[in-house]
């Protein structure tokens, strides 16, 4: 089982759709849950960023993190054609030599 | 201003060849990375830095050669570049080690011919 593990995709909207992405994990070690979107050609760009569980809102992005679930999702609230990108999750357990990490990403496409 | 900036963006270059890749980070953090992603957009961590000490070091092959000359910078050389070494390389950087939300420069796009 791989350790992080992210729906596939790719996923169409229509433009105003509440959007709903989602990662599982094994680790239970992981502390630090981050969602970062990837446009095409550019580098990752962090959304949202979380410690343990909870929910954490930020405009029309809402994150939820379930560690008893070691489930993780991203909430996009009227998806917007600029929403178009990869959407990557990503985590870490605590510690100094701790590594990133990511989903494969799902790729997103607000249609108008 | 670019918080996170990479040179070059992108790197041609045949087999067998030596390059190197320099980035820059202006956020005044403690932590740099390397990381590769593949044709299949997959994000793997190679090298990481804290204060100019290496404290991540993957199984990568010892072609690649990371240097931190000072907190700013991380450049990566690459020695004998091989067609498998084709991918987009980026630099990321974060306050601190371990900590995530970890920013992300543009990336360098290297074929191997």
């Amino acid at each position: 089982q791989k350790e992080v593990e992210q729906d596939p995709g790719p996923l169409s909207v229509p433009e105003g759709a509440i959007v709903s992405l989602n990662c599982t994990y094994s680790n239970s070690a992981f502390q630090y849950f981050m969602w970062y979107r990837q446009y095409s050609r550019k580098g990752p760009e962090l959304l949202m960023y979380t410690y343990s569980s909870g929910n954490k809102e930020d405009g029309r992005f809402t994150a939820q993190v379930d560690k008893s679930s070691k489930y993780i999702s991203l909430f996009i609230r009227d998806s917007q054609p600029s929403d178009s990108a990869t959407y990557l999750c990503a985590m870490n357990p605590p510690g100094a030599n701790s590594k990133l990490t990511f989903g494969k990403g799902i790729t997103l496409s607000v249609r108008p | 201003d670019t918080a996170v900036s990479q040179t070059p963006k992108y790197l041609v270059t045949q087999m067998g060849n030596d390059k190197s890749i320099k980035c820059e980070q202006n956020l005044g953090h403690d932590t740099m990375y390397w990381y590769k992603q593949d044709s299949k957009k997959f994000l793997k961590i190679m090298f990481s830095y804290n204060n100019k000490e290496l404290i991540i070091n993957e199984t990568v092959p010892n072609r690649f050669s990371p240097k931190s000359p000072d907190k700013a910078h991380l450049n990566l050389h690459i020695n004998s570049l091989e067609l498998g070494d084709s991918a987009v390389y980026f630099c990321a950087s974060s306050q601190a080690p371990g900590l995530g939300g970890q920013f992300f420069g543009p990336g360098t796009r290297l074929t191997v011919l």
